[in-house]
């Protein structure tokens, strides 16, 4: 299993710039999360899903938008990138369980908005 | 979520305990807790987590008072590969809710 894989792991973006962050599970897990880390902080949760067609939003979630299509895919689409917006996203994703099981995450996708 | 505190930074030897504290009075009785690891910039490690039993695996030790009000996190022979940021996190009771991650607490791991 390659769990969770994160395209890309780098990106430099000018500002007005969209894109879109993709998060890949072959887990068949039904619950996905977005995240960002800001220098030095802690994770911020942006946009989360319990299934496919399924999200709700996070602590964060102005100036981006999700959706959940299959199962295996929870892409994050940025539009008119900001310099707010530079920081490492990560993506998560978990099954059921006790609580909310594990997450299991993927390596992080660098972002700069320059 | 409860808020949970924790010390911003410890050390510990190698070879020796790393026992990392945890404040979460505000939980409420059905709130789990939760401890992540992150090292360097990679992406969050699951630990280990539990409800009102103190709970072992091979990684490390969860202990919780009896209140619940706060945990320990034991590491019990702590090797450099142990150097991390290491999270606290008090909430979510069911699966899909979103964790809430702070700044966590730097261990650092010396020979």
């Amino acid at each position: 299993n390659a769990g969770v894989t994160q395209t890309p792991k780098f990106r430099i973006l000018k500002i007005g710039q969209s894109m879109t962050l993709q998060c890949t599970q072959d887990m068949n897990h039904n619950y996905m999360y977005w995240y960002r880390q800001d220098p030095g902080m802690g994770l911020k949760l942006i946009y989360y899903s319990v299934g496919a067609g399924i999200t709700d939003k996070g602590e964060v979630p102005n100036g981006y938008n999700v959706s959940r299509s299959t199962t295996e895919d929870f892409p994050l689409r940025l539009e008119l990138a900001a310099p707010s917006q530079t920081s490492v996203y990560f993506c998560a994703s978990s099954d059921s369980g006790e609580g909310v099981g594990e997450l299991f995450f993927g390596e992080g996708s660098r972002l700069t908005v320059l | 979520d409860a808020k949970t505190t924790q010390p911003p930074s410890m050390d510990c030897a190698e070879g020796r305990a790393a026992n990392l504290p945890c404040n979460h009075s505000t939980i409420s009785g059905n709130e789990y807790v939760y401890w992540y690891r992150q090292i360097h910039s990679q992406g969050p490690q699951y630990i280990i987590h539990g409800l009102k039993n103190n709970e072992t695996n091979e990684m490390a030790s969860l202990i919780i008072t009896e209140d619940r009000k706060s945990s320990t996190l034991i590491l019990p022979h702590a090797t450099l590969r142990d150097t991390a940021v290491y999270y606290c996190i008090a909430g979510a009771n069911q699966a899909g809710t979103a964790l809430i991650f702070g700044k966590g607490t730097t261990l650092s791991v010396s020979s």
